[in-house]
């Protein structure tokens, strides 16, 4: 069945270090992968999206790349800001039958201290 | 832009005990979800309905009732709540098809004793 492998945490950086968080997957079509995020006491919030090989997923700094070779989606980040500090799940979504379901990793905690 | 609505936010139950969770989306999505979040487990998927008038089984399942009661609305219903469902409950909603996002209420936060 599908899965999603990521980095586990907590990660904590200085405010403008250089973000990492690794994602890889176990699909049997051609998925969509999804980096969402959570902020404290509140929901899942998409960060950026990839639905095909190549594809480069950005937004507010984020970026995360859809290798199929390697089957990843690394998230990356040049400079993390204090206000980046929250929880983030890379996810993925089977091209396969009508089943729509997404398939989470199990979280990656981020603080970043000023 | 209220998005996906979940009430409530809060809940205490006693086992034994039944409660309904109710969600609702204002974005004209045809599938709503729901899911479960436990530390160091991610979510995990317990319903969903891909479209008005349809309801299948997710991961976890067993416990659960949901009603898709019209296109906005799906509610999940706990009939005799256990401790193991305490829990976070995430309702979301989506367009059609593989590549589109889901959108995620704010959740419930579900104790039971």
């Amino acid at each position: 069945g599908d899965s999603v492998t990521q980095m586990e945490g907590p990660v904590t950086l200085s405010e403008e270090a250089f973000l990492t968080i690794n994602c890889t997957y176990t699909a049997t079509g051609y998925p969509s992968l999804f980096w969402y995020v959570q902020y404290p006491g509140e929901g899942l919030q998409l960060l950026l999206k990839a639905t095909k090989a190549d594809d480069k997923g950005s937004n507010k700094g984020f970026e995360a790349t859809y290798r199929k070779e390697t089957t990843s989606f690394h998230l990356e980040k040049g400079s993390v800001q204090v206000s980046d500090s929250a929880v983030y799940f890379c996810a993925l979504s089977d091209s396969g039958g009508s089943n729509y379901k997404l398939t989470f990793g199990k979280g990656t905690l981020l603080t970043v201290n000023p | 832009n209220a998005g996906v609505t979940q009430t409530p936010k809060f809940q205490v139950l006693k086992t034994g005990q039944s409660m309904t969770l109710q969600c609702a989306q204002d974005m004209n999505h045809n599938s709503m979800y729901w899911y479960r979040q436990d530390p160091g487990m991610g979510l995990r998927l317990i319903y969903y309905s891909a479209s008005e008038g349809t309801t299948d089984k997710g991961e976890v399942p067993n416990g659960y009732n949901v009603s898709r009661l019209n296109k906005r609305e799906f509610s999940l219903r706990l009939e005799s709540a256990a401790p193991s469902q305490t829990s976070v409950y995430f309702c979301a909603s989506s367009e059609q098809g593989t590549r589109q996002p889901q959108h995620f209420g704010d959740g419930t936060r579900l104790s039971i004793l």
